[in-house]
């Protein structure tokens, strides 16, 4: 099971780039790397996913290095609906999805 | 919307008693998780089915069941329900069961449960 590891805690401010990494070092060949966003009361919703190099949506871009052991959530230009829980999510081939705490980004006006 | 379906939305209970939380996975998904996340905590990884069948547990209870039935909609029972049990429950879905390789789950807006 890849377990994951990010920053508890980011703050930005409005406009800005704001970049969440996180760290899977046991991460299986396999494994695909999924970014999730919740806000308070809400279910998880799906930012972006990647295996590797680059993956750029219409919210957000992923970077992952050719070694996979982390991943890079990029989200360009930032606003205060912006703030929010982001998870990332390593496959699990047991199907065990199991979330870590995920980094609460609080974006400033 | 996720096309994820849950109710009811908001449930209160009293302790020692037993309720369902029902789930609708998106059309064509066949893989059905539940989740249950306390007040400012994570997201617990409770059990998941493929296809009708069991395919993962994680920590759930002993007091806790589920299962998913022949139309894919699955059910969460939650029996002799404590205070602690208080939580929001969320069910997700997604299509890949086989093989997990680029799997993306995708949720509900959850169940809130209080327990009295």
């Amino acid at each position: 099971l890849a377990k994951t590891t990010q920053p508890i805690s980011m703050d930005s401010y409005e406009g800005q780039e704001v970049n969440i990494t996180c760290s899977h070092n046991n991460i299986a060949t396999n494994d695909y790397i999924t970014w999730y966003q919740q806000f308070p009361s809400q279910g998880p919703r799906f930012i972006i996913q990647g295996y590797k190099t680059k993956v750029t949506n219409e919210v957000a871009s992923l970077f992952i290095p050719a070694d996979r052991k982390s991943s890079t959530l990029s989200l360009p230009r930032v606003s205060l609906s912006d703030t929010a829980v982001y998870y990332c999510l390593v496959g699990d081939s047991n199907y065990k999805y199991i979330f870590g705490t995920g980094t609460r980004l609080k974006v400033l006006a | 919307d996720s096309g994820v379906t849950q109710t009811p939305k908001h449930l209160i209970t009293a302790t020692g008693q037993r309720v369902t939380l029902r789930c609708s996975p998106r059309s064509g998904d066949l893989s059905v998780y539940w989740y249950q996340q306390s007040l400012d905590q994570g997201l617990q990884f409770l059990i998941q089915y493929y296809n009708g069948e069991e395919r993962a547990k994680g920590n759930i209870l002993e007091r806790f069941s589920a299962q998913q039935f022949p139309d894919l909609h699955s059910e969460l029972n939650l029996s002799s329900l404590e205070l602690g049990d208080s939580a929001l429950y969320f069910c997700a879905s997604s299509e890949v069961g086989q093989d997990p390789s680029g799997n993306t789950i995708y949720f509900g807006e959850g169940s809130w449960l209080t327990v009295v």
